[in-house]
């Protein structure tokens, strides 16, 4: 299975709302309700954002949201702040043994 | 504090091995598995694999398999990564990550606690 597919950037004003996508198959991220997003900063450990699709774990701000609909995923960042400016990588699930992750997409805060 | 703490970084010549460790801190180890991610320069991650933390029973990416090998000591809260065979497309950082607990849901790639990254550069 290949890696999930987003947009290799995206970019917003500070309080302004930005959408990243995460395209997948059937046979992934349209077929479970496992899809994960995480933030991560240069030369930093990925931090989990999102899980099971729309869930935020504690401590994330509710600025963050997402959603799915069939084979594709999306992360909205409203309220945009300077430090939201970094690299969001999407996961999904993909059956037994398999977890794909998407090519990730980096975020400027103009 | 609640931590995984990975072995520095390696330098190693095509064909040899290397092994990251990878300790967890602060919480009880035997209640949450340890994945393995591969990010190369520049790329998004890999998922490689993961390993039960009671069981010790490891799972390979089918990418995985053969040359990795993903192992416990439990008593030093401390899981392994081994790498055999080097190649110098398995330069990358190598992350260890908690998989979360979610309660009723499976929460399937919910990893809410990383270790810093090994960075492991393979060349002659």
């Amino acid at each position: 299975q290949s890696a999930l597919t987003q947009p290799p950037s995206a970019s917003g004003s500070p309080g302004q709302s930005v959408t990243i996508s995460c395209t997948g198959t059937s046979s992934d991220v349209g077929g479970y309700n496992f899809v994960s997003w995480y933030q991560q900063y240069p030369g930093k450990a990925p931090k989990l954002m999102i899980y099971d699709v729309t869930k935020r774990p504690s401590g994330v701000p509710d600025r963050f949201s997402a959603s799915k609909s069939g084979n594709t995923a999306s992360l909205t960042v409203s309220g945009l702040q300077p430090d939201d400016e970094a690299d969001y990588f999407c996961t999904s699930y993909g059956g037994t043994n398999v977890l794909l992750f998407g090519g990730g997409t980096k975020l400027s805060v103009l | 504090q609640v931590q995984l703490v990975q072995s520095g970084s390696e330098l190693k010549k095509p064909g040899a091995s290397v092994k990251v460790s990878c300790k967890a801190s602060g919480y009880t180890f035997n209640n949450y598995n340890i994945n393995w991610v591969r990010q190369a320069p520049g790329q998004g991650p890999e998922w490689m694999g993961w390993i039960h933390s009671n069981t010790g029973k490891p799972t390979y990416a089918q990418a995985f398999t053969g040359r990795y090998v993903l192992s416990l000591d439990t008593s030093v809260n401390t899981a392994y990564l081994q790498i055999s065979g080097l190649k110098a497309e398995d330069t990358a950082v190598y992350y260890c990550a908690r998989k979360s607990l979610c309660g009723s849901s499976a929460c399937y790639g919910a990893f809410d606690l990383w270790g810093q990254g090994t960075l492991v550069t393979v060349s002659s």
